[in-house]
């Protein structure tokens, strides 16, 4: 089955300094990853996601860039704010049959004023 | 337009009592996943259904636990006895699930305690 892999587990930076999260799968089969934040006590929310017909997505300070042939995805944000501090999910699927996601084990950013 | 909605937020109770937890899922998804997060195995899939059938319930510990969901708008996670280390936030997620994949909607999540 599929296997994600997420790094780093903690990441500090200094506010308007860029972030990077960098997740790896298993699975060639997988063609659709999802970035998940989570607030402290709150519900994974989607902030992104991409499918294997692009190379990389943008979406105001956030990017998601793919790399099928080496079989890993990254999280890019930039000009970081205190708000962006949250733990960030990776995960994977495949895109045909029933979607079952495969998370990654969550970096906690924070992003110190 | 209401999201995932999840009851109860928080349940306390003793090791060896009944826990039923509650999810509404989004008004037309298909797709319906019960999730548990703790802080040592990090967010672990459960079981999902599909049009309200289970499709694999592989994630689901033991036979303490089941699920059920006997229409598209409500689900059940049931553990019965539970233990202490059943102590977790358990999350309740869906989606529609058409050709490709679509993203999932997660709700506010309970917080069990097993005391």
């Amino acid at each position: 089955g599929e296997n994600v892999e997420q790094h780093p587990s903690t990441l500090s930076v200094q506010e308007g300094d860029s972030a990077v999260i960098k997740c790896t799968y298993s699975d060639s089969a997988s063609n659709y990853f999802p970035w998940y934040k989570q607030e402290l006590g709150k519900r994974p929310q989607l902030i992104i996601d991409i499918r294997s017909n692009v190379g990389e997505k943008k979406d105001q300070r956030i990017a998601v860039t793919l790399n099928k042939t080496a079989k890993h995805f990254s999280l890019h944000i930039t000009e970081t704010q205190p708000e962006d501090s949250a733990v960030y999910f990776c995960a994977a699927s495949r895109d045909t049959g029933f979607q079952k996601l495969v998370f990654g084990t969550g970096t906690r950013l924070l992003v110190s004023p | 337009d209401a999201g995932v909605i999840q009851s109860p937020r928080h349940e306390v109770t003793e090791m060896g009592q009944e826990v039923t937890l509650r999810c509404k899922p989004i008004s037309g998804h298909n797709s319906l996943f019960w999730y548990r997060q703790t802080m040592m195995r990090g967010l672990e899939l459960l079981i999902y259904f599909n049009n309200n059938v289970p499709i694999d319930d592989s994630g689901m510990p033991e036979d303490r636990f089941s699920a059920k969901m006997p229409n598209a708008s409500f689900s059940t996670l049931k553990i019965q006895p539970s233990e202490p280390r059943d102590s977790a936030v358990y999350f309740c997620a869906s989606t529609w699930d058409s050709q490709g994949n679509q993203p999932q909607h997660f709700g506010d999540g309970t917080r069990l305690s097993i005391l």
